[in-house]
């Protein structure tokens, strides 16, 4: 059981490309999410995907994409990377949402844009 | 804009006292409160929660406390150890089942 996995842990991108970052649980869970964390600040929200077949904006969308592909795997794509999306990505996920649902975070992808 | 946040980004704790993160929270419509854990290199872990109609929460060598006439949430931690060095969010769900706000952290460094 290896609980939410995330790759790659690391990448260096150019300003204007683009990349996806993977994200999978093997938990069953039905939520998912995707999190920014910059320095000195706490996480915040881009998207979620409340159950497979759903996505919904969180508090950072723009320049941003998802793909709930299935069950257990949620993407997040940047499609033209900008300086200010250097942050490290966390993926999160949760057998649905609200008090009493805990939500277990991936190890992150560390993103570097020059 | 309403938000989470900490009173105080870092905290020196010696070995075995007893550690008090505080959190001030500004939105009345928060009805679910979590605190998370992060050691460094890792991603955040679930401590405890505390719903609104709650005033206090214990868990394995922590509790949460919860007073809303002052908007304000702390988490203790009993006997604290080394390997409670980490840095502590609270998070406040913002009237929505999947939105979480975090809070900036409260980096806590144990003294052997």
């Amino acid at each position: 059981n290896a609980g939410v996995t995330q790759t790659p842990k690391f990448q260096v991108l150019k300003t204007g490309q683009s990349m996806t970052l993977q994200c999978a649980q093997d938990m069953n869970h039905n939520s998912m999410y995707w999190y920014r964390q910059d320095p000195g600040m706490g996480l915040r929200l881009i998207y979620y995907s409340a159950s497979e077949g759903t996505t919904d904006k969180g508090e950072v969308p723009n320049g941003y994409n998802v793909s709930r592909l299935n069950k257990r795997e949620f993407s997040l794509r940047l499609e033209s990377a900008a300086p200010s999306q250097t942050s490290v990505y966390f993926c999160a996920s949760s057998m649905a949402g609200g008090p009493g649902y805990e939500q277990f975070f991936g190890p992150g992808t560390r993103l570097t844009v020059l | 804009g309403e938000s989470v946040g900490l009173h105080l980004p870092t905290l020196s704790v010696q070995e075995g006292d007893n550690s008090i993160i505080n959190c001030a929270y500004s939105n009345s419509a928060s009805d679910y409160f979590i605190w998370y854990k992060q050691e460094s290199g890792k991603g955040p872990q679930f401590i405890i929660d505390i719903r609104s109609n709650m005033d206090k929460r214990q868990g394995q060598r922590v509790t949460v406390l919860l007073n809303k006439t002052v908007k304000h949430l702390s988490l203790q931690i009993a006997a604290t150890q080394p390997g409670d060095s980490a840095v502590y969010f609270c998070a406040e769900n913002l009237g929505s089942d999947y939105k979480l706000s975090f809070g900036a952290g409260t980096t806590v460094t144990v003294r052997a």
